[in-house]
């Protein structure tokens, strides 16, 4: 069992340029989220769904996009990078938000 | 506001030392308090779930109690291996919440 698997692991991009961070789990979760961890901040979610073909904001999701075409997949899009991205990334799913979450190990980003 | 809020920020301990962390929260309609630890560059592992005050839960040396406006986290006899952030997050039927958590050194 894989868990919860993220890439890029690290990635530097420039301001104004997109990306997208990939995040795949293989455990039949209807629920998955992304989280953003800053120092002194806790985890702030950003985007989650509910299933596949459902997605919802979260507390701080300007300038991200998500889509979830099938349960297993939920690919985060920035779209034009900016320096306060600057994080790290992760990737969490679960049966429901009633239950604990598996995170993936994280992609570090630096918008220079 | 809903809000966690933990304590100590940082604490250190020497082996065997027990202690414990606190996790107060004020989250409206709270269904769940949920307990991580967090190796460095890793993702948080998921440790236990609490869900009515009173309950406790149990995994080797730790032990996580939930009363109706804090969560605490005891560590027995802890050994390094033990070192890590730990992360409490309450949850309602439409937010999770996560606390800036406690990072705890054990000293051999």
């Amino acid at each position: 069992n894989a868990g919860v698997t993220q890439t890029p692991k690290f990635q530097v991009l420039k301001t104004g340029q997109s990306m997208t961070l990939q995040c795949a789990q293989d455990m039949n979760h209807e629920y998955m989220s992304w989280y953003r961890q800053d120092p002194g901040m806790g985890l702030r979610l950003i985007h989650y769904s509910v299933g596949a073909g459902i997605t919802d904001q979260g507390e701080v999701p300007n300038g991200y996009n998500v889509s979830r075409s099938t349960t297993e997949d939920f690919p985060l899009r920035l779209l034009s990078a900016a320096p306060s991205q600057t994080s790290v990334y992760f990737c969490a799913s679960s049966y429901s938000r009633l239950y604990g979450y598996t995170f993936g190990s994280g992609t570090r980003l630096t918008v220079v | 506001e809903d809000q966690v809020t933990q304590s100590p920020e940082a604490l250190r301990l020497q082996e065997g030392e027990s202690s414990s962390l606190n996790c107060s929260y004020t989250v409206s309609g709270l269904r769940g308090l949920f307990w991580y630890r967090q190796d460095p560059g890793k993702g948080p592992e998921f440790l236990f779930t609490l869900y009515s005050a009173g309950e406790e839960k149990e995994k080797e040396r730790l032990k996580a109690t939930l009363t109706k406006k804090e969560s605490f986290l005891h560590i027995t006899a802890p050994k390094p291996e033990d070192s890590a952030t730990y992360l409490c997050a309450g949850t309602s039927y439409d937010k999770v919440i996560f606390g800036p958590g406690t990072s705890l050194s054990v000293i051999p």
